[in-house]
């Protein structure tokens, strides 16, 4: 079965350092996402990406978050001056073909902040 | 904005017992799913619901979504020890997903 891939799987980074999170979704899927969780918490919706542009974001995804489809294959998200709260994990999501169709997760990446 | 609850917050149970979660939303969702998360992997997808009222099974799993759409039950049968996770709801609210907290089910060999 087509699988979501991220990678690094940990990542930790010194606090005011910026941090690329990679992600492969599944290769004819058009609807792309990033989430968040906190531990102890509950997923929180960062970004959805269609067409090469953002289609929603929520109040999280401030100045400091990015994403990027550069190649056709890769989906990023930079953080670009990380804080003490960003640790979380990030999980990248694929949507399929057609609007709000099941989304396919990656098994995430693992953000530490010191 | 729109909340899911989820209950219960945690189960131990025996295995080959029967298992059942609800959630419950605050306002109507049009698709809701089901996926379980392992320690250390990804929300995998369980079950995806349309239509309200529908019942929908993937093998020893059953969920049915709310008349209402605002609410949703999980059943697992026969329990084994691999179903051992946490459990979570989420609404498919304009290409985001809204989350539960999820349930965490142990399951006793």
């Amino acid at each position: 079965e087509p699988e979501v891939t991220q990678t690094p799987s940990h990542q930790v980074t010194q606090m005011g350092q910026e941090v690329i999170l990679r992600c492969v979704p599944i290769s004819n899927h058009l609807y792309f996402y990033w989430y968040r969780q906190i531990l102890g918490q509950k997923v929180e919706f960062l970004v959805s990406f269609y067409n090469n542009e953002i289609s929603e974001k929520s109040e999280i995804f401030d100045d400091q978050f990015s994403v990027e489809r550069p190649d056709g294959s890769n989906f990023t998200l930079k953080i670009r001056s990380t804080k003490l709260e960003d640790s979380a994990m990030y999980f990248c999501a694929s949507g399929g073909t057609r609007l709000n169709q099941p989304q396919h997760f990656g098994d995430g990446t693992r953000l530490s902040i010191l | 904005g729109q909340q899911l609850n989820q209950s219960p917050q945690s189960m131990f149970i025996q295995e080959g017992e029967d298992v059942s979660m609800n959630c419950t939303s605050s306002s109507i969702f049009n698709t809701w799913l089901w996926y379980k998360q392992e320690p250390g992997e990804g929300p995998v997808l369980l079950i995806a619901l349309y239509k309200a009222g529908e019942l929908t099974s993937n093998g020893r799993l059953t969920a049915q979504f709310g008349i209402t759409r605002k609410d949703s039950f999980l059943n697992i049968s026969a329990s084994i020890p691999s179903d051992v996770g946490i459990y979570f709801c989420a609404g498919l609210e304009d290409r985001k997903l809204i989350w539960g907290l999820g349930t965490s089910l142990a399951v006793n060999p």
